[in-house]
């Protein structure tokens, strides 16, 4: 079974604090995800890893950085949070090649920042 | 632009009856289409997944229809259960591409 976790379920955070959130996948994926969740949006791509070391823009980058030094922990950072970045979290992972498309999801973090 | 709508955004049904969930799309070039399941507080979880040549797809109750030619695609949920109250999210994946386009989701609500 694919397993993606992430850190935290819950966070309360203050605005401006730096905020990780982590997320570790078992099934020596090459591409790691990190998404916001809001009602009436649906998922919202932040960045993606296709490789160690390597990151890409998604389509909501503003406010956010990201790392992954290990093929199998990909880290969401926010330098400093604000209000507006209270949403739900979501990490996901998927391989490359042929398989390429199919990504599984971690449980989510949701995250408020006060 | 590429684009996954769903309809309808929530729906309430009874315990023991049907529903259809549809998905539109526009995405090009189209690699697969998924329906994914989100429980509340929870990540969505894959039920089906089609590519281009599929037409039908069935997962237990839970049956997609893929039509190419008009980018539609419905997920029937036979004989509903109160377990399938949960968000049902259209996922469309560009060929030669890791990038998903995802839908708004359809709340569903079985009642007793």
């Amino acid at each position: 079974d694919v397993k993606v976790t992430q850190s935290s379920r819950y966070l309360v955070k203050r605005t401006g604090e730096k905020v990780f959130l982590e997320c570790v996948q078992d099934m020596d994926h090459e591409n790691m995800f990190w998404y916001r969740q809001d009602p009436g949006l649906g998922l919202r791509l932040i960045y993606f890893s296709y490789d160690v070391k390597m990151k890409e823009k998604g389509d909501i980058p503003e406010g956010y950085s990201v790392s992954r030094e290990k093929k199998e922990r990909f880290s969401l950072i926010l330098e400093s949070a604000s209000t507006n970045q209270t949403s739900m979290y979501l990490c996901a992972s998927g391989p490359s090649g042929r398989a390429r498309g199919t990504q599984y999801f971690g449980p989510g973090t949701r995250l408020l920042v006060l | 632009k590429n684009q996954v709508e769903q309809s309808p955004q929530s729906l309430i049904i009874l315990e023991g009856k049907n529903c259809t969930l549809q998905c539109n799309y526009t995405v090009s070039p189209f690699s697969n289409l998924r329906w994914y399941k989100q429980d509340t507080g929870r990540g969505p979880v894959s039920l089906t997944i089609m590519t281009f040549s599929e037409n039908t797809k069935s997962n237990g109750r839970y049956t997609a229809t893929l039509d190419a030619d008009t980018k539609q695609s419905s997920l029937h949920i036979t004989a509903s259960q109160l377990s399938d109250s949960a968000s049902y999210i259209c996922v469309v994946s560009v060929n030669a591409g890791n990038m998903l386009t995802f839908g708004g989701g359809t709340r569903l609500m079985v009642k007793p």
